[in-house]
């Protein structure tokens, strides 16, 4: 079954430092990968999404992630973060017949950004 | 209408009392999702609707749970004889069609409270 592993719960940046947030997945096939930001008492907000070609696939944001099919990772980069940035973050597989009928999350990472 | 709506915002119920939640998804939007939120767990796929039909029920927890939509529109998620381990946050999110790579876009959720 697909599966989603986000390995860090809780993740503290300075402002202005770089950001990598981890994700490893469980497919078979070519998976389909999504981040996905939530800030506090907002909803579920899509920052990027990957299908296919080019593996850096960039995002809203200022967000980029790689997707490495020999790690399967999907690693999530923003290269000066900010402020704003402080909240959690998803990754998702796309899951059921051909990949295609629905999501399966990742427990997110929760980041906290310090001025 | 313009984004997914779900009401209530918040719901406290005691236990053993059942619960109704609705969401609204986006005009035109024949792909319907429920997840739930925990605590630290991710979100849970719970059952998807294509149009009034719902292909994929798997992640209901128990026979308390059921969802239904009718009209293509307007799908409810019930509990019944809830417990305190229902307490959760619960998402719907809706997309133009079954397909994961359209994306989904979801509503900002009904808070259950079981005490």
């Amino acid at each position: 079954a697909q599966s989603v592993t986000q390995p860090d719960i809780h993740i503290t940046v300075s402002e202005g430092a770089s950001l990598e947030l981890r994700c490893n997945y469980s497919y078979g096939a070519t998976p389909y990968l999504f981040w996905y930001v939530q800030s506090p008492g907002q909803g579920l907000q899509l920052l990027l999404k990957y299908f296919s070609g080019d593996t850096l696939v960039q995002g809203i944001k200022g967000f980029e992630a790689e997707f490495k099919r020999s790690q399967s990772s999907f690693n999530l980069r923003k290269p000066s973060v900010h402020w704003s940035d402080a909240a959690e973050y998803f990754c998702a597989v796309g899951a059921g017949s051909g990949g295609y009928n629905k999501l399966i999350f990742g427990a997110g990472t929760r980041l906290a950004v310090h001025p | 209408g313009a984004g997914v709506s779900q009401s209530p915002s918040n719901k406290v119920t005691e236990k053993g009392k059942d619960v109704e939640l609705r969401c609204d998804p986006i005009s035109g939007h024949t792909a319907l999702y429920w997840y739930r939120q925990s605590l630290g767990q991710g979100l849970e796929f719970l059952i998807y609707f294509q149009g009034n039909s719902a292909p994929d029920k798997s992640g209901l927890p128990s026979d308390r749970f059921s969802a239904e939509r009718t009209g293509g529109s307007v799908s409810t998620l019930t509990i019944q004889r809830t417990q305190q381990e229902d307490s959760a946050v619960y998402l719907c999110a809706s997309s133009l069609v079954v397909r994961a790579n359209y994306g989904y876009t979801f509503g900002s959720g009904t808070r259950l409270t079981v005490v």
